[in-house]
C-alpha cells in the first residue's frame, strides 16, 4: 500500500533553509491521477497548503502565494522521494509540516506522519 | 482564496448521539469538498471526499451532504473512536483551504 515517510531536522535557525524529504513507496509517483503535496499546521494558521508538484506528460508545480517567493517542492523520481525547501525562515514558519498525495487533483488520500519543525536561533 | 468556515468550533455530545457540523465557503465550489478527521499527533484522515462519498474503509454512521457554498458532515451516531477534531477542505481553486476544525468530544 502506499507509504508516506517523513524526515529532517526539527530545528532551524531563523533566515536558514528548512529541508525536509518524503520517501514514497506503494505508487507511482508519475502517475496522471496524483500530486504530491506539502501541507503545514500551526495553531496560528490551521492546515496551511504549501504546494504541489505533478508529472502530467511533464512535471508541474503549483504553490501558495503566502510562499511562493521562498519554497521550492521537488520529487526525485529515481528515489521516490518527494523534498520540500522553505528558505529564509522565520519563526512563524514553525509548524507540523506533511507531505500528502492528491488524489485526481481533489483530494488528499494519503499522508506523512507529520514533522514538528521549530524556527528558533 | 476561498475562505472555509466551520460551526461549531467545539461540540460535546453524549455516545450514540447525533452530531451534525456545517461549513461554509465564501463562494461556489460545487461539490468539491472533502472532510478529514484528525486525532492528536496524527495526519488528517479523509473520511469523506466530493461533499458526499465515503472514503473506503471509513463507517458508514459517517456522512456528508450539500453543494454550492453550504456543506454538512453527520456523524449518526457518536462513538468514544471518533473523539478528533474535523475539518473541511475545498479543491474549487488554488489555494486549496481547510476549514479551521470543529473538535467533537465526548459528553
Amino acid at each position: 500500500q502506499v507509504q508516506l515517510q517523513q524526515s529532517g531536522p526539527g530545528l532551524v535557525k531563523p533566515s536558514q533553509t528548512l529541508s525536509l524529504t518524503c520517501a514514497i513507496s506503494g505508487d507511482n509517483v508519475s502517475s496522471n491521477n496524483t500530486a504530491w503535496n506539502w501541507i503545514r499546521q500551526s495553531p496560528s494558521r490551521g492546515l496551511e497548503w504549501l504546494g504541489r508538484t505533478y508529472y502530467r506528460s511533464k512535471w508541474y508545480n503549483d504553490y501558495a502565494l503566502s510562499v511562493k517567493s521562498r519554497i521550492t517542492i521537488n520529487l526525485d523520481t529515481s528515489k521516490n522521494q518527494l523534498s520540500l525547501q522553505l528558505h529564509s525562515v522565520t519563526p512563524e514558519d514553525t509548524a507540523v509540516y506533511y507531505c500528502a498525495r492528491e488524489q485526481w487533483l481533489a483530494y488528499f488520500n494519503y499522508w506523512g506522519q507529520g514533522t514538528l519543525v521549530t524556527v528558533s536561533s | 482564496d476561498i475562505q472555509m468556515t466551520q460551526s461549531p468550533s467545539s461540540l460535546s455530545a453524549s455516545v450514540g448521539d447525533r452530531v451534525t457540523i456545517t461549513c461554509q465557503a465564501s463562494q461556489d465550489i460545487s461539490n468539491y469538498l472533502n472532510w478529514y478527521q484528525q486525532k492528536p499527533g496524527k495526519a488528517p484522515k479523509l473520511l469523506i471526499y466530493d461533499a458526499s462519498n465515503l472514503e473506503t474503509g471509513v463507517p458508514s454512521r459517517f456522512s456528508g451532504s450539500g453543494s454550492g457554498t453550504d456543506f454538512t458532515f453527520t456523524i449518526s451516531s457518536l462513538q468514544p473512536e471518533d473523539i478528533a477534531t474535523y475539518y473541511c477542505q475545498q479543491y474549487d481553486n488554488l489555494p486549496r483551504t481547510f476549514g479551521p476544525g470543529t473538535k467533537v468530544d465526548i459528553k
